[in-house]
């Protein structure tokens, strides 16, 4: 079955510090993997995904089919980072558009 | 930029009463979704929509749910008889429709906070 991990709930981290987002997925056949984020009072936006290789925001996520993880890292907390980050993965319908399966999301909290 | 649109952002209903939750996706988008979430639980997929029908619905998405594009900009999502277990953040979402093999981005709504009392 489709699923996606996010073992934390919450992550606190001081301004400045690394951030490690982690994520772990279940699926059979190539994945195609994201990451959301949701800022207080905002929708949910898409942040990156594994296939374009970028960076957002300081961001990054590297695929790791062997683990299975898909983990957000920043080297340098914002205070402005705070907010919800959900991973997630998609897959592909017959009819050519795509449902996503949502991991249980993390809030990241950082602090002053 | 262009944005998805959902109306209204708060509803509130007694059990058992219809509700219609609206959406307007982004103009040229071909692919249309509803997600719902629970307080404290994911975001889940409850259906997919495509050339004015579904094409892809969860086990959530029973009998008591209907989606429709009445008139080529609104998406809505019916819920026939409410419970209070329906009591949820609908988030609506489209897609442009990528390239076959390649996903493309999914836009998501502001979401409607629904309420059953």
């Amino acid at each position: 079955a489709q699923r996606v991990t996010q073992p934390e709930k919450l992550l606190s981290v001081f301004k400045g510090a690394p951030v490690e987002l982690k994520c772990n997925y279940s699926y059979s056949g190539s994945p195609e993997l994201f990451w959301y984020v949701q800022y207080s009072r905002q929708r949910l936006q898409l942040l990156l995904r594994h296939i374009s290789r970028e960076s957002i925001k300081g961001f990054t996520a590297d695929l790791n089919k062997g683990e299975t993880s898909f983990h957000l890292k920043k080297p340098f907390a914002q205070e402005e980072d705070s907010a919800m980050y959900y991973c997630a993965l998609s897959q592909s319908l017959d009819t050519g558009g795509f449902k996503t399966i949502f991991g249980a999301g993390t809030r990241l909290f950082v602090k002053a | 930029e262009p944005e998805v649109t959902q109306t209204p952002s708060h509803q509130v209903t007694q059990m058992g009463q219809e509700v219609i939750l609206r959406c307007v996706p982004i103009s040229n988008h071909l692919y249309f979704y509803w997600y719902r979430q629970i307080l404290g639980q994911k975001v889940e997929f409850l259906v997919s929509f495509y050339n004015n029908e579904i094409s892809e619905k969860s086990e959530i998405f029973d009998d008591q749910f209907s989606v429709e594009r009445p008139d080529g900009s609104n998406f809505t999502l019916k819920i026939r008889s409410t419970k209070l277990e329906d009591s949820a953040m609908y988030f609506c979402a489209s897609s442009e429709g990528g390239s076959q093999g390649i996903t493309d981005t999914q836009y998501f709504g502001p979401g409607t906070r629904l309420t059953v009392l």
